[in-house]
């Protein structure tokens, strides 16, 4: 199982400013992988595919990077409704044996 | 657009069952494969199972292996999840999902399965 780990576990930026948040996988998943972000009491939203495209209506404040076991999600410019938990998530392989990280919670500053 | 609506969640004992559907609506039903995906009470996303398109391709997570049953009426646009020998650490938010470009592009709102005497 490719185990996914996520860093930091939460991570404080003020509004404006520019958050990085950072996806490791225990083997490589070539580019593989999808950003998710959620809010409380709500279901995950798809931000990010293939490492680096952004799904539907995602603001192009929001940009991937990353191939092989390194990725990374750059917000650029905080808005106050950014401010969530993000997951990544690989799908690599087959059969498919979807594994998320644990998430990284986004908090105001 | 493209809605998933899930049920039957609720209460049961260890050792118990229950039947989780997800209604679908919006998009050609028949042309996606569908995923169930767990989160449980202030945890991560956990994936569960998948089903491919005409319902011929199925694959579970370990944790879930032997007990869960995915299946789809694709006449009816609907997803189910057969849940058997509950455990207390099935208690989750279990979410339908739509995939496309193998990602989970669309979420349910979830239904909450509790598992405890």
């Amino acid at each position: 199982e490719t185990v996914m780990t996520q860093s930091p576990a939460t991570l404080s930026v003020s509004p404006g400013e520019r958050a990085t948040l950072s996806c490791r996988a225990s083997q490589s998943v070539g580019t593989r992988l999808a950003w998710y972000q959620q809010k409380p009491g709500q279901a995950p939203r798809l931000l990010m595919y293939d490492a680096s495209t952004r799904a539907t209506g995602i603001p192009a404040r929001f940009s991937g990077s990353g191939s092989g076991t390194e990725f990374t999600l750059t917000i650029s410019s905080l808005q106050s409704e950014d401010f969530a938990v993000y997951y990544c998530q690989q799908y690599a392989g087959w059969p498919p044996m979807y594994t998320f990280g644990q998430g990284t919670k986004l908090e105001i500053k | 657009q493209v809605q998933l609506v899930e049920s039957g969640g609720g209460l049961v004992k260890p050792g118990g069952s229950l039947r989780l559907s997800c209604a679908a609506s919006g998009f050609i039903f028949s042309g996606y494969y569908m995923s169930w995906i767990r989160q449980a009470p202030g945890k991560g996303l956990e994936w569960v199972s998948y089903i491919s398109s005409s319902g011929d391709t199925i694959f579970y997570a370990d944790s879930v292996k032997g007990r869960f049953t995915i299946s789809r009426d694709n006449a009816k646009n609907s997803l189910y999840l057969q849940m058997d020998s509950l455990r207390a650490e099935d208690t989750a938010v279990y979410y339908c999902a739509r995939e496309n470009n193998i990602v989970f592009e669309n979420w349910g709102q979830g239904s909450l399965v509790t598992v405890s005497s």
